[in-house]
């Protein structure tokens, strides 16, 4: 199994461009979840998925960000318009119930840093 | 509210075991994790252990559960520099699927 793959790895872009983050969980699972790592406030769950529905987005920081799944093998989030403040590493992680409620792989993450 | 606190920095000789510690207040906490982030790298469950458990192990990996206190460690045996990482210490409850991880202990680890 591939696990999970992100893309891009790296991405660097201006002030008030929109970026897309890129998320392909593993094959059968049926949770995704985003996150996003700095160091000053360590690792927030942004957003997660059941089935491909939002189950819980009250980590979403504000409007500009937003999260789609159209499909059980993708994901997106988007940050419409960036600010420097966004850049930090985001991961997706994907989970199947049954094995343990919180059994999460996670993906390779995505640097992002908004200048 | 749900909170999971660890220790931001731990140093040990190569050799020497290694124990992070970890509290949370969740009292409906059932699953307890430890995973590992190398840089660079996403986060790796390492293992993880049962509310019903007071320990488990899993060859040099030594994770103790205090329930009553809320306290969790993480013993490593015989650390080695490929130990060097950061240590996320997490909870979730059956019926829930939203994890809450601790802010991570970062482990040097000297030769």
């Amino acid at each position: 199994d591939a696990g999970v793959i992100q893309s891009p790895r790296h991405e660097v872009t201006e002030m008030g461009q929109e970026v897309t983050l890129r998320c392909k969980p593993i094959s059968g699972h049926d949770y995704l979840f985003w996150y996003r790592q700095t160091m000053m406030r360590g690792l927030e769950l942004l957003i997660y998925f059941n089935n491909n529905v939002p189950i819980d987005d009250s980590g979403m920081p504000e409007d500009r960000f937003s999260a789609k799944m159209p499909n059980a093998s993708f994901s997106t989030l988007k940050i419409q318009p960036s600010e420097p403040r966004d850049s930090a590493v985001y991961f997706c992680a994907s989970s199947v119930r049954g094995q343990g409620a919180g059994e999460q792989y996670f993906g390779p993450g995505t640097r992002l840093t908004v200048t | 509210g749900e909170d999971v606190e660890q220790s931001l920095f731990l140093s040990v000789r190569e050799g020497d075991s290694s124990v992070i510690n970890c509290t949370y207040t969740d009292s409906s906490s059932t699953y307890l994790y430890w995973y590992k982030q190398e840089p660079g790298a996403g986060l790796q469950l390492l293992t993880y252990i049962f509310s019903n458990m007071d320990m488990k192990q899993d060859q040099r990996l030594t994770v103790l559960l205090n329930k009553k206190d809320k306290h969790l460690s993480l013993r490593i045996a015989d650390t080695q520099t490929g130990d060097s990482a950061i240590y996320f210490c997490a909870e979730s409850r059956t019926g829930g699927f939203k994890t809450i991880f601790g802010a991570g202990t970062r482990l040097f680890v000297k030769a």
